[in-house]
């Protein structure tokens, strides 16, 4: 079975600046995804960002980018000039490549990150 | 285009109820799953619905289940609701193939008393 973990609960960051948060997953399988989701006070999961495995090439969206060694089966998100609407709990996720019924996602535990003005 | 919406947001139960909950997904989107959220066990996969049937579950007893309807909107049921079951229930769809993004709807809180 595939898990996922994110060692840091907690994270805070000076406005404007940079932080990483961390992630790890352990899988037996060579083809999948790996996300970052966003849930503020709302409680809305919100996709942040996505990696395919088979993708050397890291992904990145605006702010946001990632660092993912797959060898090392780590997968990292960068958020880059934090501003006050990224603090939020991010939780890493991992789904199966295989084509059917397999819309299953595994999170991990969750980073809380807060933003400070 | 609306967003997946869940009802209702909040439900208060006693031990023994049972509850439903509902999930309209997306417009076009044919697959629906559900998660249940809780502060001790995190996010865990319930099930997944995809065309009316039943395409992948968790581990979760029997109590829990589920069904889709044909324009895909999808329910959520837990029988002889017991304290654990406590928690924020999450839907999310998406389209049904494998690299397609899940999009997920704000929750229904359901608290067990």
């Amino acid at each position: 079975a595939q898990t996922v973990t994110q060692s840091q609960p907690e994270m805070s960051v000076q406005e404007a600046e940079t932080v990483t948060l961390s992630c790890t997953y352990d899988t037996s399988e060579s083809d999948y995804y790996l996300f970052w989701y966003k849930q503020p006070p709302s409680r809305q999961m919100i996709l942040v960002i996505r990696q395919e495995a088979y993708k050397q090439q890291n992904a990145t969206e605006n702010r946001f980018s990632v660092n993912f060694q797959k060898a090392a089966k780590s997968f990292s998100l960068k958020i880059s000039d934090s501003q006050l609407g990224d603090a939020a709990m991010y939780f890493c996720a991992y789904r199966s490549g295989k084509n059917f019924g397999n819309e299953k996602l595994t999170f991990g535990t969750g980073t809380r990150l807060t933003i400070i003005p | 285009k609306a967003g997946v919406t869940q009802t209702p947001r909040y439900l208060i139960k006693t031990r023994g109820q049972q509850v439903t909950l509902s999930c309209s997904p997306i417009s076009g989107h044919r697959s629906v799953s559900w998660y249940q959220q809780t502060p001790g066990q995190g996010l865990q996969f319930l099930f997944e619905y995809f065309s009316e049937t039943q395409r992948n579950k968790g581990n979760f007893p029997g109590r829990f289940s589920g069904r889709q309807f044909s324009n895909s909107r999808s329910e959520m049921n837990v029988s002889t609701l017991e304290l654990g079951d406590s928690a924020l229930y999450l839907c999310a769809s998406s389209l049904g193939t494998v690299n397609e993004k899940l999009f997920f709807g704000s929750g229904t809180q359901l608290s067990v008393l």
